[in-house]
């Protein structure tokens, strides 16, 4: 199976910062990797999917970009709505696998 | 506008078992793929359980730590998904997710498009 790893696994941020999260596959994945947004208490939601298009509504302050084993969710200013868990998944083998979230919250 | 609602949670023992329900509405539930996704108490997403469509064969995929006690289906006419949970332990416990799995055309990646609110699994003593 795919082990999906993210870094930092948090992150302390300002509003208006810009900010950006690493996910790293265990072996290449293309460019078959998704990021979700999870608020408190909340499902999570689809934030980009094939590495780099955003989902209807998101804001263009993210993007995705990467191939292969390494990829990256840059934030480019920081909104207070921004707060929460972020995971990166990959759909590139029949078993899905997420990596283990990075939390995202306010300095 | 496309709605996921699981249910059947509950607290159960170590041993037993249980059947979550995933009700589809809001969109030809029969042609879409449907993904279990979990969430133990503090913790982050974990992957469980695939289902396609008929039209590839409702075929099935799982987690290596739920391989050979969950199961998988669907009932179309219904238009609902479920997962059979057996032989429960402590660690199945958290918040079971049923996901849509879809390919858009603007894309060849599979991803989850829209979430259930969840249905929480104790598995306790």
């Amino acid at each position: 199976d795919i082990q999906m790893t993210q870094s930092p696994s948090s992150l302390s941020a300002s509003l208006g910062d810009r900010v950006t999260i690493t996910c790293r596959a265990s072996q290449s994945i293309s460019t078959n990797l998704n990021w979700y947004k999870q608020s408190p208490g909340k499902a999570p939601k689809l934030l980009i999917y094939g590495t780099s298009i955003l989902d209807s509504g998101v804001p263009s302050t993210f993007s995705g970009s990467g191939s292969g084993t390494e990829f990256t969710l840059t934030i480019s200013s920081l909104q207070p709505e921004d707060f929460a868990t972020y995971y990166c998944q990959q759909s590139h083998t029949n078993a899905r696998s997420f990596g283990q979230g990075t939390k995202l919250e306010i300095q | 506008e496309v709605l996921l609602v699981e249910s059947g949670g509950a607290l159960v023992q170590p041993g037993r078992s249980l059947r979550l329900s995933c009700l589809g509405s809001g969109f030809t539930f029969r042609d879409y793929a449907l993904t279990w996704v979990r969430q133990a108490p503090g913790k982050g997403l974990e992957w469980v359980s695939l289902i396609r469509s008929k039209v590839y064969g409702a075929t099935t995929e799982y987690a290596a730590s739920v391989k050979g006690r969950f199961s998988i289906s669907r009932d179309d006419s219904k238009s609902i998904a479920y997962l059979q949970m057996n032989s429960l332990k402590i660690e199945d416990t958290g918040v079971y997710y049923c996901t849509r799995d879809v390919v858009r055309h603007t894309s060849s990646t599979s991803m989850f498009d829209c979430w259930g609110q969840g249905t929480l699994v104790t598995v306790s003593s």
